[in-house]
């Protein structure tokens, strides 16, 4: 099947700091991609949808402005958590779809100290 | 909107048990698709089914089972002889059918098989 990458697998930042998440459609071109949020213990929270070439639509009640979500490519999205602080250490998953396949990645695993 | 619901937190079998995982959803679309993942310790999701809202046949794969009931809106699914590399995080979930819908997870069913 299709591979979803994400970069890094895990991270660890200070507080304040900016950190950024890279997923990568290995094997397929992907029209729109997903963020989701994973708390421990709990389920996985759509964060924003983004589409190649045009602004991620931010579910509610996630700051765009602290989520900077940028689709560059048809490979290629990116999520910047900036000024970081401890409530947003979490599992980030993102999800590729092909066609009417939808693929995840492996997620990334940010802890900010 | 759409809404998944999985009433069980966590249950916990012995080993060779069967064991079944309830999933109710809600949706106005005329069209959907539901899905169960698996997720271990490791957090990557495990895909393990698409069901097309057109299709209520029942689906079997190994010691896997699913039945789709569309008169009571639920997806549940059923491990046979259930075994300890069972034991992980399970996931119904519902999506839209066009190619831009986004996939709604449920609360999550953590398993844990006993040996």
């Amino acid at each position: 099947g299709a591979v979803v990458s994400q970069h890094p697998s895990w991270v660890i930042c200070k507080s304040g700091t900016s950190v950024k998440i890279e997923c990568r459609s290995l094997d397929f071109q992907a029209t729109t991609m997903f963020w989701y949020r994973q708390f421990p213990k709990q389920s996985l929270m759509l964060m924003a949808t983004s589409n190649e070439g045009s602004k991620a639509t931010y579910e509610q009640g996630v700051e765009k402005d602290k989520f900077l979500i940028n689709h560059a490519s048809l490979t290629l999205s990116t999520l910047t958590v900036t000024s970081a602080h401890p409530e947003d250490s979490s599992f980030y998953i993102c999800s590729a779809r092909s066609d009417y396949e939808q693929y995840f990645g492996p997620g990334t695993r940010l802890t900010v100290t | 909107a759409q809404k998944v619901t999985q009433a069980q937190t966590e249950i916990s079998v012995v080993e060779k048990e069967d064991v079944t995982l309830d999933c109710v959803y809600e949706t106005r679309d005329t069209t959907y698709y539901l899905f169960w993942y698996k997720q271990p310790p490791s957090g990557e999701l495990v895909f393990l089914i698409r069901r097309n809202s057109f299709d209520e046949q029942n689906e079997i794969s190994g010691r896997y089972s699913w039945n789709f009931q569309k008169s009571t809106s639920s997806f549940n699914f059923t491990i046979t002889a259930s075994q300890v590399v069972d034991s992980a995080v399970y996931f119904c979930a519902l999506s839209g059918y066009s190619s831009a819908s986004k996939i709604i997870f449920g609360s999550g069913t953590r398993l844990s098989i006993r040996p």
